[in-house]
């Protein structure tokens, strides 16, 4: 296993359009977060899956924002109607069993938005 | 856990030690992990600390004080690939392992 995949690595996209990311966590990890990162800061939790059961939301999480995790493997975050404000490095995460297990995190998605 | 506070910046020369402490607060403290994260890159684990003491992996140690809300992470033997940024991060009492970052402390080390 070649540890947390994202795609795209780098997504441009217009005012108003939607997008969609996409995480392959590592394989045996029942746990998968999406993390947002702004130039300057550390990152921000956004949501948190266990299998494919999404069991908090940050309120960091308008409704435009909707994430999935349909078979308890892959997750996809959709963007939808976005804004300059949405401009980030998005970060997808994954680990197993107990909560002091260290996460392991992909390389982000970086959106830009203009 | 949460409302975490780090030094932006710090500098150091190669072969020195550098210390970069973190606070956070006590209450629903459920551990305490740091990453490191070059630019461009994703965030890797360094250590995770959940009682008071030093833990030591090779460079690298971190400490924790629970009642003082305070950790720190040292690095020994500076190299200049240490250069990067620093991110501590406590767990709350969610039951999982919600991370709460700080800024981050950015590194530069020179020769």
């Amino acid at each position: 296993d070649t540890g947390v995949s994202q795609d795209p690595r780098h997504k441009i996209t217009k005012r108003g359009q939607n997008v969609t990311f996409r995480c392959d966590p590592i394989s045996e990890h029942n746990r998968l977060y999406w993390y947002r990162q702004t130039l300057g800061q550390g990152p921000e939790f956004l949501t948190y899956f266990q299998n494919e059961a999404q069991l908090e939301k940050s309120r960091l999480l308008s409704d435009r924002f909707s994430a999935e995790r349909p078979k308890g493997s892959f997750s996809t975050l959709e963007i939808q109607r976005t804004e300059q404000g949405d401009s980030a490095m998005y970060l997808c995460a994954s680990s197993q069993g107990q909560v002091d297990t260290e996460a392991f995190f992909g390389q982000g998605t970086r959106l830009t938005v203009v | 856990g949460q409302n975490i506070d780090q030094p932006t910046e710090m500098t150091a020369t190669e072969g020195a030690i550098v210390q970069i402490n973190c606070t956070y607060q006590t209450s629903g403290f459920n551990g305490l992990f740091w990453y490191q994260q070059h630019a461009g890159e994703a965030p890797t684990f360094l250590s995770y600390n959940v009682l008071d003491g030093l833990e030591e992996k090779g460079r690298f140690s971190s400490f924790l004080s629970r009642s003082k809300g305070y950790s720190y992470l040292l690095l020994k033997e500076l190299q200049m690939k240490d250069s990067a940024s620093y991110l501590c991060a406590d767990i709350g009492n969610t039951g999982f392992q919600k991370l709460v970052f700080g800024t981050g402390t950015r590194l530069l080390v020179s020769p």
